[in-house]
């Protein structure tokens, strides 16, 4: 999602309920993609990332989406749990650029009890 | 195995002062990048550092400056800060040699220019 100046997009959901936080990214060359969740004091860490060849992939409690006709990033994480809460970023690798990671402006997850 | 470590955690500086910061990388990474995040944002690539040199650059004026040592670690530098260059300065390393691209970030350096 978009967000303005210091706004983040926020999700809010019950704990156990299933998340879906979504990206829209900017470069149709982008061949890699990369979700991040970032907790306050925290530097981002890592959670699953997609090649451009595969539509979806899975991981523990995770799941990315990939639409290349639309540009379009999701990640669905399963019973979402209080430790999920945290900022979300999605980024993008545009082209044989390793390491020049373009980032989202990422959506704040909260999980009420 | 200690992962990517940063120094300082904070720092205050004043505008026209210098800064420098530090960053050792993952055990086993060769390559460090380096972003800037200001709050409510999400990063933006200032660098790349790979074999001690400068490989990529985002849109960042050459105020900011870098260095990579022969053990890998790095350092930022910011000459002439201004206002703006309040933030939270991010180091992340990865394995360029090995094609691998999936970086792994350090918790930053906290930047307050006065």
């Amino acid at each position: 999602g978009e967000s303005v100046g210091l706004h983040l997009p926020t999700l809010s959901v019950q704990e156990g309920d299933n998340s879906i936080i979504n990206c829209a990214y900017s470069n149709s060359a982008s061949d890699y993609f990369i979700w991040y969740k970032q907790e306050s004091g925290k530097g981002p860490q890592f959670i699953i990332d997609i090649r451009s060849n595969m539509d979806k992939r899975q991981g523990q409690r995770v799941t990315v989406l990939l639409n290349k006709t639309v540009k379009h990033l999701s990640l669905q994480i399963a019973a979402t749990q209080p430790g999920d809460s945290a900022v979300y970023f999605c980024a993008e690798n545009p082209g044989g650029s390793q390491g020049n990671l373009i980032f989202g402006k990422g959506t704040k997850l909260s999980v009420k009890p | 195995d200690a992962g990517v470590t940063q120094s300082p955690t904070h720092l205050i500086k004043t505008r026209g002062q210098q800064v420098t910061l530090r960053c050792s990388p993952k055990s086993g990474h060769d390559t460090v990048s380096w972003y800037q995040q200001a709050l409510g944002q999400g990063p933006q690539f200032i660098f790349q550092y790979y074999e001690e040199e400068e490989r990529q650059r985002g849109n960042f004026p050459d105020r900011f400056s870098g260095h990579q040592f022969p053990n890998y670690s790095s350092e930022l530098n910011v000459n002439a800060l201004l206002l703006g260059d309040s933030a939270l300065y991010l180091c992340a390393s990865s394995t360029l040699g090995a094609g691998n691209e999936k970086l792994f970030f350090g918790s930053g350096t906290q930047l307050s220019v006065l």
